[in-house]
């Protein structure tokens, strides 16, 4: 299995230029979330879904919008990419809040 | 909702010593609390979990501890070794609840 899949691995952007970063996941999860982790910080969450069709906002939702049209999908959008938007983005996914969460390996996101 | 709060932020020992890294959550309704280790360009793995019926859960080298009363629960490391140095976040959550995580905690273990 391949768990959960990110693409892109690394991407490079200009201000203001839009991205949509995908999250797979192939264990019929039912909740899925984005992350975004700066240096040295945290996992901040950005927004979460708790099945196919629906999302929610987390912690830090300003600038980016994600749609699960598909179960096994989660995209996370930028509209208009800003320098401050410059992280490590990581999607989980797991079977619901009180269980176990699995991590993809991180989309690695610049923008000058 | 539920606020995780996570000590220390860093933590420095000597290879093969004890480290005791904690946490106390906020939501007495929480029941489910996971430990991610996360090394440096990684991704975060969970290494332990204990649900709120258990008091205390070992795996080798690793312990999770809960206090339910007090609202706090720790990660004990024992006979630490330098593959151990990374970045371990607490986490809790119930039911269908979102997981909030702790604001991590660096462990460096020096030879």
């Amino acid at each position: 299995n391949a768990g959960v899949t990110q693409t892109p691995k690394f991407r490079v952007l200009k201000t203001g230029q839009s991205m949509t970063l995908l999250c797979a996941q192939d264990m019929n999860h039912e909740y899925m979330y984005w992350y975004r982790q700066d240096p040295g910080m945290g996992l901040r969450l950005i927004h979460y879904s708790v099945g196919e069709g629906t999302t929610a906002k987390g912690e830090v939702p300003d600038g980016y919008n994600v749609s699960r049209l598909k179960k096994q999908n989660f995209l996370l959008g930028l509209e208009s990419a800003a320098p401050s938007q410059t992280s490590v983005y990581f999607c989980a996914s797991g079977w619901q809040g009180d269980q176990p969460q699995h991590f993809g390996d991180g989309t690695r996101l610049s923008i000058l | 909702g539920e606020n995780v709060e996570q000590h220390p932020s860093t933590l420095s020992v000597q290879e093969g010593d004890s480290a005791v890294i904690k946490c106390t959550y906020s939501d007495s309704a929480s029941n489910y609390f996971p430990w991610y280790k996360q090394e440096l360009g990684k991704r975060p793995q969970l290494i332990i979990d204990i649900r709120s019926n258990v008091g205390e859960k070992k795996d080798q080298r690793i312990a999770v501890t809960l206090n339910k009363t007090a609202k706090h629960f720790s990660l004990h490391i024992t006979e630490t070794q330098p593959e151990d140095s990374a970045v371990y976040f607490c986490a809790a959550s119930h039911g269908f609840q979102k997981l909030v995580f702790g604001t991590g905690t660096r462990l460096l273990v020096s030879p």
